[in-house]
């Protein structure tokens, strides 16, 4: 059974670095699209970017290029940072693979 | 990029059908095949209730069904039970990204 575990800061002050990292176990790491979806609260989801084995690296161009994925492929991990936060990206942090299987979420609240 | 547009809310009996509505534009949904629908109770994790339009994965119901009309998808459910009262939201592939609706909550009466 795949399973996706999801760890990171879960509080910052304005102008840090979000840094979170998502481990898949039990499961094929390569051929699937990596993502990171968010949801800030009383708010919709929200797409952040994904990595995709044919569709190549996406991001939502509203977050104006603070964003980066990255992929450990030896370890099966891969990991989202962005960068200047504000309170605007406070919210629940979520990790998926292909859309199907997803991490447990990361709440991370950004306040001074 | 604009959120796609989804009714707020919707609601039925226990055995009826619903349908929601997603509406976007020619350069997401009406441009691909690959809208996805997800049911979500706040504080746990989306679930995949449709891909690529109209697909199930294993294990969903086939009472789950999508379809799409130029740039509006739909998701309907048949046979309405007290589960699948939660918030259901669409997502489609916009070129370069991907784009998530407003999200609907849908209230079994």
């Amino acid at each position: 059974q795949v399973q996706l575990q999801q760890w990171g800061a879960g509080l910052l002050k304005p102008s840090e670095t979000l840094s979170l990292t998502c481990a898949v176990y039990g499961g094929s790491f390569s051929g699937y699209s990596l993502s990171w979806i968010r949801q800030a609260p009383g708010k919709g989801l929200e797409w952040i970017g994904e990595v995709d084995h044919s569709r190549g690296t996406g991001f939502n161009p509203s977050l104006k290029g603070r964003v980066t994925i990255s992929v450990d492929t030896s370890n099966n991990q891969f990991s989202l940072k962005m960068t200047s936060v504000t309170a605007a990206d406070t919210a629940v942090y979520y990790c998926a693979r292909g859309g199907l299987n997803w991490g447990q979420g990361t709440l991370v609240t950004v306040s001074s | 990029q604009s959120a796609l547009t989804q009714p707020r809310s919707v609601s039925g009996s226990p055995g009826q059908s619903v349908t929601i509505s997603c509406t976007g534009s020619s350069s997401d949904v009406g441009g691909y095949n690959y809208v996805a629908w997800y049911h979500h109770h706040p504080g746990k994790a989306p679930k995949l209730m449709i891909y690529d339009v109209s697909n199930r994965p294993s294990g969903v119901p086939d009472r789950f069904s999508g379809s799409k009309s130029g740039n509006t998808a739909s998701l309907t459910i048949s046979g309405l039970q007290a589960e699948d009262e939660a918030d259901y939201y669409c997502c489609s592939y916009a070129g370069t990204y991907w784009v998530f609706g407003g999200g609907t909550k849908l209230t079994v009466l």
